[in-house]
C-alpha cells in the first residue's frame, strides 16, 4: 500500500530565510511521481513542483526545490528566501506512474514571520 | 478557459437529506476525482473516473455516488447526509497524456456542513 507521511504539523520560519518541509513516502511501485501543493488560507490548491522517481536531478521551480532521496524514500520541499505570502498549508502527494490514485499527506502548516 | 468549477461553494444540509455537488472542467481531461479534506487528515480520495462511463472507488467511498456521462462533468451525490460528511470537498482533473507531470487541477472547493 502507498503512504505519505508529513511529520511536521506546523513550522515557523523568519522572512527571507530558507525552510525545509519534510515528506516521506512508501510504495512498492518502481515508477512513481511525487508532488507538492500549496493551500493558502483562501482554500485553493496550487501545484508547486513535481519529481519523477527516475529523474536524475532534483526538481526546482523558482524558489522551490525538492530534495529527493530515493533510498531514504524522502521528498522534502525546500523554500528559499521565505516570503510572507508563503504562509500556507503544504501537502506532499504521490501517484504511481500509470496509476489513477493520488494520495496526500496530512499537510504542514507554514507560518512566515516578519 | 474556466478550469475546474464547483457548485455550490457552501451548503448546509440536515441529516438524512440528499444533494449533488457539481463539478465541471473545460480542459478535456480524461481523469477526474473527488476528495474530501478534514482537519489533520489531508485530502482523501472518494471516487475517481478515468473517462466517460468509467468510475471507481477511492479510499472513502461510503455514502457517496458518482457518475460520468460526459468528459466535462463529474457530479458527486450524497444519498443520505450524515454529520460525519461535514467536510470541504474538492474536485480535481488531470490529463492522462504526456508530458509529465500530469499535475491535478483543483476546483475551489465546496464547504459542506451537515447538522
Amino acid at each position: 500500500a502507498q503512504k505519505i507521511t508529513q511529520t511536521q504539523p506546523g513550522m515557523f520560519v523568519q522572512e527571507k530565510e530558507a525552510v525545509t518541509l519534510d515528506c516521506t513516502y512508501d510504495t512498492s511501485d518502481p515508477s512513481y511521481g511525487l508532488f507538492w501543493y500549496k493551500q493558502p488560507s483562501s482554500g485553493e490548491m496550487i501545484f508547486l513542483i513535481y519529481q519523477g522517481s527516475y529523474d536524475q536531478q532534483n526538481a526546482t521551480e523558482g524558489r522551490y526545490s525538492l530534495n529527493f532521496q530515493k533510498a531514504r524514500k524522502s521528498a522534502n520541499l525546500v523554500i528559499s528566501a521565505s516570503q510572507l505570502g508563503d504562509s500556507a498549508m503544504y501537502f506532499c502527494a504521490m501517484r504511481a506512474s500509470g496509476g489513477f490514485k493520488t494520495i496526500f499527506g496530512a499537510g504542514t502548516r507554514l507560518f512566515v514571520k516578519a | 478557459n474556466a478550469g475546474v468549477t464547483q457548485t455550490p461553494k457552501f451548503q448546509v444540509l440536515k441529516t438524512g437529506q440528499s444533494m449533488t455537488l457539481q463539478c465541471a472542467q473545460d480542459m478535456n481531461h480524461e481523469y477526474m476525482s473527488w476528495y474530501r479534506q478534514d482537519p489533520g487528515m489531508g485530502l482523501r480520495l472518494i471516487h475517481y473516473s478515468v473517462g466517460a462511463g468509467i468510475t471507481d472507488q477511492g479510499e472513502v467511498p461510503n455514502g457517496y455516488n458518482v457518475s460520468r456521462s460526459t468528459t466535462e462533468d463529474f457530479p458527486l451525490r450524497l444519498l443520505s447526509a450524515a454529520p460525519s460528511q461535514t467536510s470541504v470537498y474538492f474536485c480535481a482533473s488531470r490529463s492522462e497524456g504526456p508530458p509529465a507531470p500530469y499535475e491535478q487541477y483543483f476546483g475551489p472547493g465546496t464547504r459542506l456542513t451537515v447538522t
